[in-house]
């Protein structure tokens, strides 16, 4: 069965510092591993995603996210934080044996940039 | 481009009353279609998924029906709401090839009294 943990609640931050949120995951087969954002009362927008290749994706809004294969994790990260980077943050998983391309998400972490 | 659209984008319903959310898609064929709920602004479950006309699976035994009447509409009911409904549905598309994310709709509100 697939999982994805994200084990913070909130992260909070300041502006200018970097951020991590923390993911990690449990797939049969291989991950397909993505991040996406969301603000107040919309729907989810996508950042990125690891399919395949380098270790290091880079997506939307300066973000970027490291898969790490032995601790089954995929961070997201951003050198330096902005205050309207605050939002609700997802990861979400797919082995590479799911059919119709269903994903399963974390519980989500809120990030909270403050000036 | 692709684009997804959900209406209504808020709904106040009494307790037994029907309901009727649909999304559609414009800008791909044959997409992969999705309908989460997303309870106290947080974790998000899948309801229903299709890979095609009239084709739904249903992920949570619920109160909740979903329908695929064309390519690219997706529709959610109800024939009778009940408190425990109320939350934010998302509806989500995704293209045919397996590796793609999903893209969502902006979301409908749906208030059960």
């Amino acid at each position: 069965a697939q999982s994805v943990a994200q084990p913070e609640d909130q992260v909070n931050v300041a502006e200018g510092n970097p951020l991590t949120v923390k993911c990690t995951y449990s797939v049969s087969g291989n991950p397909y591993l993505f991040w996406y954002v969301q603000y107040p009362n919309r729907g989810l927008q996508f950042l990125l995603k690891y399919i395949t290749g380098d270790n290091l994706v880079k997506g939307s809004y300066g973000f970027e996210a490291e898969f790490n294969k032995s601790q089954t994790s995929f961070h997201l990260k951003k050198p330096s934080a902005l205050v309207s980077d605050s939002a609700l943050y997802f990861c979400a998983v797919r082995g590479s044996m799911e059919y119709g391309n269903k994903l399963v998400f974390g519980a989500g972490t809120i990030l909270r940039v403050k000036s | 481009s692709q684009t997804i659209h959900q209406w209504p984008a808020t709904l106040v319903q009494p307790v037994g009353s029907p309901l009727s959310l649909e999304c559609t898609v414009e800008g791909t064929s044959n997409p992969n279609l999705y309908w989460y709920r997303q309870a106290a602004g947080r974790g998000l479950q899948l309801l229903f998924y299709s890979v095609g006309i009239g084709q739904i699976s249903s992920e949570v035994p619920q109160n909740l029906s979903a329908s695929r009447p064309q390519d690219r509409q997706f529709i959610l009911s109800s024939k009778k709401l009940l408190l425990s409904d109320s939350g934010f549905y998302l509806c989500a598309f995704s293209r045919e090839l397996r590796n793609n994310e999903q893209f969502f709709g902006p979301g409908t509100r749906l208030t059960v009294l």
